[in-house]
C-alpha cells in the first residue's frame, strides 16, 4: 500500500542554519505531494506542494522537489528562523485522494 | 475569515458521555474529511463525506462514531459513551473535487477532546 517515510527528530538547528527534511514514499502511479507544518497550539497548514514529478513547490523561503526516480520529496530551506520551530509532515494523496501521512518531524531552531 | 472553522476548540468529558464537534468547511468545497490525531503522531483518516454522502469510512472508526453532514455543508462528528482512549485531537479538513480532479485538503484549528 501507499506510505510515506520522514526522518525522525526533533531535528534540533541553530537559527540561519540550513534544513534538510527528508521523505520518502511508496505508491502505485503518480500521487500529489505535500508538505504541512503545525505549530505549536495550532492546526495543520499547507506549506508546500507538488503535483508531477520534477515539480518545485514552494512557499516561505521552503522547497521540495518532486522526485520521481528516487520517491522523494525533500523539505528544504536556506536559512532557518526561530519561527520555523514546528512539526513538518510529508504526505501523498492516495488514488481515492485520502491523504496518506508520514510520522512528522519537529524542528526546533535555537537562537 | 472564510476558512475552516471548528467548535468547540475544547471538550472535556467524563468517560461514557456522548460528544459532537461541528466542522464547517469552506464554503464552495464539496469534499469534507474528519481525522483523529493523538499527541506525536501525524493524522489518522476517520471518514469523508462528498456533499451530502458519506464515501467511505476507516475501520478505526468504531460503531461509538458518527458523522452527518445533513446538508452537504456543516458536518458533525458525534462520539457514544466516550472511552479514555478517544482522547486526541479532532480535525476536519475540506476540499473541492471536480470530476477527477481534487484540490487540496485546507485544515481547520482542530477540537481538542479529553476523556477524564
Amino acid at each position: 500500500g501507499n506510505s510515506v517515510t520522514q526522518m525522525e527528530g526533533p531535528v534540533t538547528l541553530s537559527e540561519e542554519a540550513f534544513l534538510t527534511i527528508n521523505c520518502t514514499y511508496t505508491a502505485t502511479g503518480y500521487p500529489s505531494l505535500f508538505w504541512y507544518v503545525q505549530y505549536p497550539g495550532e492546526g495543520l497548514q499547507l506549506l508546500l506542494k507538488a503535483t508531477k514529478a520534477d515539480d518545485k513547490g514552494s512557499n516561505k523561503g521552503f522547497e521540495a522537489t518532486y522526485r520521481k526516480e528516487t520517491t522523494s520529496f525533500h523539505l528544504e530551506k536556506g536559512s532557518v528562523q526561530v519561527s520555523d520551530s514546528a512539526v513538518y509532515f510529508c504526505a501523498l494523496h492516495d488514488s481515492n485522494y485520502q491523504l496518506i501521512w508520514g510520522a512528522g518531524t519537529k524542528l526546533i531552531i535555537k537562537p | 475569515d472564510t476558512g475552516v472553522s471548528q467548535n468547540p476548540r475544547h471538550k472535556i468529558t467524563k468517560r461514557g458521555q456522548n460528544v459532537t464537534f461541528r466542522c464547517d468547511p469552506i464554503s464552495e468545497h464539496n469534499r469534507l474529511y474528519w481525522y483523529r490525531q493523538t499527541l506525536g503522531q501525524g493524522p489518522e483518516f476517520l471518514t469523508y463525506f462528498q456533499n451530502e454522502a458519506q464515501l467511505e469510512k476507516s475501520r478505526l472508526l468504531s460503531d461509538r462514531f458518527s458523522a452527518e453532514r445533513p446538508k452537504g455543508s456543516f458536518s458533525t462528528l458525534e462520539i457514544q459513551r466516550t472511552e479514555q482512549g478517544d482522547s486526541a485531537m479532532y480535525l476536519c479538513a475540506s476540499s473541492l473535487t471536480s470530476g477527477r480532479r481534487t484540490d487540496t485538503q485546507y485544515f481547520g484549528p482542530g477540537t481538542r477532546l479529553t476523556v477524564l
